[in-house]
């Protein structure tokens, strides 16, 4: 089956630690996006490629880096300097459409918990 | 700025009962406009989309959404809510300049009591 696997589901780390949150896609998706979900606020977006080795910071950049070296794979890496990185992590695919504008599909999503 | 809101943060409703989720998106340009939703701890699945063309559009689980461009509204319907219906549904709007660049509304909670 086609889909976007994240890993791992749940993940805790202690202040001061660099942690790396892994999606996977097999779809065939040229895009990738990363969103951060709290409770009461949406999603916003942390950062987004549409292409290998591009990308571009969304809304919330500030603390996350991440890689795009293969079309499958988008790696999120949550530093030391998020300031409030405790949250949900939401991976999502999408193609790029002839319109510009198509659906984003989303992966399971990874629970981050600074201790 | 460009904003989605969703003023329920919560809606309880019958099982049974009808169900209508409201959205409004704040775009100076044609907006391409979604719902997803999402049950708990799990990632979103999109219900239905609207690009173009008739207003009313039809998704899947038996929901339906209508576009009234005068109102900047994309109100989200279903005629008998499942229990299986509660989770948290979340609008979205683009344009084209943004792509699949998505802003999402803060989502509301949907419960279904029996």
């Amino acid at each position: 089956d086609g889909g976007i696997t994240q890993s791992p589901k749940y993940l805790f780390r202690k202040e001061g630690q660099n942690v790396t949150l892994s999606c996977e896609q097999n779809l065939n998706h040229d895009a990738m996006y990363w969103y951060r979900q709290d409770p009461g606020q949406g999603l916003r977006l942390i950062y987004y490629s549409q292409i290998v080795n591009d990308f571009q910071k969304g809304d919330i950049a500030e603390g996350y880096s991440v890689s795009r070296e293969k079309k499958e794979s988008f790696p999120l890496t949550v530093t030391s300097a998020q300031k409030n990185p405790t949250a949900f992590y939401l991976c999502a695919s999408s193609r790029m459409a002839a319109r510009g504008v198509g659906e984003l599909f989303f992966g399971e999503g990874s629970r981050l918990t600074v201790l | 700025a460009q904003s989605v809101t969703q003023p329920d943060i919560h809606i309880t409703v019958s099982e049974g009962a009808s169900l209508e989720l409201r959205c409004n998106y704040s775009y100076g340009a044609t907006p391409y406009l979604f719902w997803y939703v999402q049950s708990p701890g799990q990632g979103l699945q999109l219900l239905l989309k609207y690009f173009s063309g008739d207003t009313l559009v039809q998704g899947i689980k038996g929901f339906e959404a209508e576009f009234k461009r005068s109102q900047s509204s994309f109100n989200l319907r279903k005629p008998s809510v499942h229990w299986s219906d509660a989770a948290e549904y979340f609008c979205a709007v683009t344009i084209k300049a943004a792509g699949n660049k998505l802003t999402f509304g803060g989502g509301t909670r949907v419960l279904v009591k029996p």
